[in-house]
């Protein structure tokens, strides 16, 4: 089975842009899990989709946002783009919502300039 | 489980011998505990999980031992190898999906 697949693995964006990363569960997944890991603040939750619906939100600004697909793929948004956006992106797939094994994609690194 | 900065707790182990990560957690209301391994480059790879009504839950060379009276979870790696050597990450599940990491640890195992 294909593990999570992250889409662009690496991404160079400049101050006040947006950007929007793609992430692709592992098949028969319905829960996408949005993760930010950078050297000073390790790894932070951002949001959970299940069934096309928000169900968890992390403590980051609205200028971070997500969505999930009927096939549950998701997408997230930065808009307005800061330097200390700059991270490695991560998602995580699992089964369901409710305390279930969340499997990691690699992850797609992004500078801000 | 707060994240620490750039300078991760480091464990120099050699090859052939166990290792033993410890990771305290934060809300007694977690009721799942996870171990990730990450590689340089790579994302976070599952290794072992277990649930708040065990105390311990053995794998493949891997034992992840549970304390909730004092909120302590570790995880230990028997005939610690080269390929062992990344960051070892605990997570805890406190509320739907949401896992809150650990800092990290950097295991390196000397040939």
């Amino acid at each position: 089975k294909a593990g999570v697949t992250q889409t662009p693995r690496y991404l160079i964006k400049t101050r006040g842009q947006q950007v929007t990363l793609s992430c692709s569960p592992i098949s028969g997944h319905r829960s996408v899990s949005w993760y930010q890991q950078t050297p000073g603040q390790g790894l932070q939750f951002l949001f959970e989709y299940f069934s096309e619906t928000q169900r968890n939100k992390g403590n980051f600004p609205g200028r971070f946002s997500g969505r999930q697909f009927s096939n549950s793929r998701s997408e997230m948004n930065v808009s307005t783009l800061e330097l200390g956006d700059s991270a490695l992106y991560l998602c995580a797939s699992s089964r369901a919502t409710g305390s279930e094994t969340q499997y990691f994609g690699p992850g797609t690194r992004l500078l801000v300039l | 489980g707060e994240s620490v900065g750039l300078h991760l707790p480091t464990l120099s182990v050699q090859e052939g011998d166990n290792s033993i990560i410890n990771c305290a957690y934060s809300n007694s209301a977690s009721d799942y505990f996870i171990w990730y391994k990450q590689e340089s480059g790579k994302g976070p790879q599952f290794i072992i999980d277990i649930r708040s009504n065990m105390d311990k839950r053995q794998g493949q060379r891997v034992t992840v031992l549970l304390n909730k009276t004092v909120k302590h979870l570790s995880l230990q790696i028997a005939a610690t190898q080269p390929g062992d050597s990344a960051v070892y990450f605990c997570a805890e599940n406190s509320a739907g999906n949401k896992l809150t990491f650990g800092g990290g640890t950097r295991v390196l195992v000397k040939p």
